[in-house]
């Protein structure tokens, strides 16, 4: 597609369940990032894939959180023992990077994340 | 610590006035700067950004001023439109890499347009 996809756009679940939530970035962009959103708040930064490179998990709040990114593009976060307090809209953003700089971010609409 | 912050957390304009979204940034090694616009419902867009080697850059109806001697970013939005309505992100690329892609948001601010 044009654009960052995520998918899916709205998850209820209960508490203690694990959820995953997709992104596919742009087609070419080479760093990924995921954040979330709780409401009213700023972008909480989770995780950071570049390339080949080891993806850096500094962000992740907790280890019920992980990510992956197969073959350089689709990522998957995954959330096990959903808790009350991971309701957020989890947002995804690919980049082209040149050198060391990071480019223009570019966003996908989200995952609202929805935790009884 | 270093972190990129904002004077007001929301800020409510006249239609047809002009808006002045504030960024406070730490990180003199910062070089590039980004506003982002994020509407209800929907992932941040991007508005405008600057290098820090320019003062002043201007798009359509906005303009990004940045003051390296206080550390100060803003965004100008002229003749503020309801459909300006949104929360607004600044943020800073600190130069030499490392965590996070070496790009750090800001909390935001909420722009609300009376009509």
């Amino acid at each position: 597609g044009a654009g960052v996809s995520q998918s899916p756009s709205n998850k209820v679940t209960e508490k203690g369940k694990d959820v995953e939530l997709r992104c596919d970035p742009i087609s070419g962009h080479t760093a990924l990032y995921w954040y979330r959103q709780s409401l009213g708040q700023g972008l909480e930064f989770l995780i950071y894939f570049q390339g080949n490179s080891a993806p850096d998990k500094s962000g992740l709040p907790s280890d019920r959180f992980s990510a992956e990114r197969t073959g350089g593009s689709v990522s998957t976060l995954t959330i096990q023992r959903t808790q009350q307090e991971d309701s957020a809209v989890y947002l995804c953003a690919s980049s082209l990077v040149r050198g060391a700089n990071t480019g223009e971010l570019f966003f996908g609409e989200g995952s609202r994340l929805t935790v009884l | 610590g270093e972190s990129v912050g904002l004077h007001l957390p929301t800020l409510s304009v006249q239609e047809g006035d002009n808006s002045i979204i504030n960024c406070a940034y730490s990180n003199s090694a910062s070089d590039y700067f980004i506003w982002y616009k994020q509407e209800s419902g929907k992932g941040p867009q991007f508005i405008i950004d600057i290098r820090s080697n320019m003062d002043k850059r201007q798009g359509q109806r906005v303009t990004v001023l940045l003051n390296k001697t206080v550390k100060h970013l803003s965004l100008q939005i002229a003749a503020t439109q309801p459909g300006d309505s949104a929360v607004y992100f600044c943020a800073e690329r600190r130069r030499g890499g490392g965590s996070q892609g070496n790009l750090i948001f800001g909390k935001g601010t909420k722009l609300s347009v009376k009509p």
